[in-house]
């Protein structure tokens, strides 16, 4: 089982406002992912990364960014928060090559006001 | 054009039966398959998975049939507990340089009912 934390779990905030989602894992995992899940709907993948200082978008388009300048850290970043926005936001992790199974963080309920 | 899809979005089956999820694709790349499960407010957590050379893996009340043929996958748990009732999520994995992702179906709701 991975350990794969996010924070905040939580948060409300005003529309322009700047935020940024934590991701963290202790796993030692080259590959971190984000996706975007909105209520009764699919997951979809919004960034990834293979590595330190690889980032790569995802299948749907986001005006979120993100960096991955350590291992185990993998933050998302809006500049202006806007009511389009609100959605669960999930990080998850996998080991190299021939593994395929991602583990999860718990993710982030995004609300923007 | 989803490449996923999961056509139940909700089942109900009694305590101690078995749960059927079901599970079509349409991308005839996809060579990995995987079910998660996730609760209300959490992250989805890793069940079950088979490669496309195999039909059927099986782990514990869990088992996972692959027919290739149908493009078709589902996955049983036997005997279904209370403990089971949550959106459970098909995934798929395609080989080359698209491996990388994982493409999720909508998801099922499963309820078990004691």
């Amino acid at each position: 089982e991975a350990d794969i934390y996010q924070t905040p779990r939580y948060l409300v905030i005003g529309t322009g406002k700047k935020i940024t989602l934590e991701c963290s894992q202790t796993m030692g995992h080259d590959k971190m992912y984000w996706y975007q899940q909105d209520p009764g709907m699919e997951l979809h993948l919004i960034h990834y990364s293979y590595g330190v200082n690889s980032t790569e978008k995802g299948d749907l388009s986001s005006e979120s960014t993100v960096s991955r300048i350590r291992t185990e850290h993998f933050p998302l970043t809006l500049e202006s928060a806007r009511p389009s926005h609100t959605s669960q936001y999930l990080c998850a992790s996998r080991r190299g090559q021939g593994a395929y199974e991602q583990y999860f963080g718990p993710g982030t309920r995004l609300t923007v006001t | 054009d989803q490449q996923v899809k999961q056509n139940s979005p909700s089942l109900s089956v009694q305590e101690g039966r078995i749960s059927i999820l079901n599970c079509d694709y349409t991308n005839s790349m996809f060579d990995y398959f995987l079910w998660y499960k996730k609760y209300p407010a959490e992250g989805p957590t890793f069940l079950i998975s088979i490669s496309s050379i195999k039909d059927k893996n099986e782990d514990g009340r869990f088992t996972v049939f692959l027919n290739k043929s149908a493009k078709h996958l589902s996955l049983h748990i036997v005997p279904s507990q209370p403990g089971d009732s949550a959106v459970y999520f098909c995934a798929a994995s395609a080989r080359g340089f698209g491996n990388e992702k994982l493409t999720f179906g909508t998801g099922t709701r499963l309820t078990i009912i004691p």
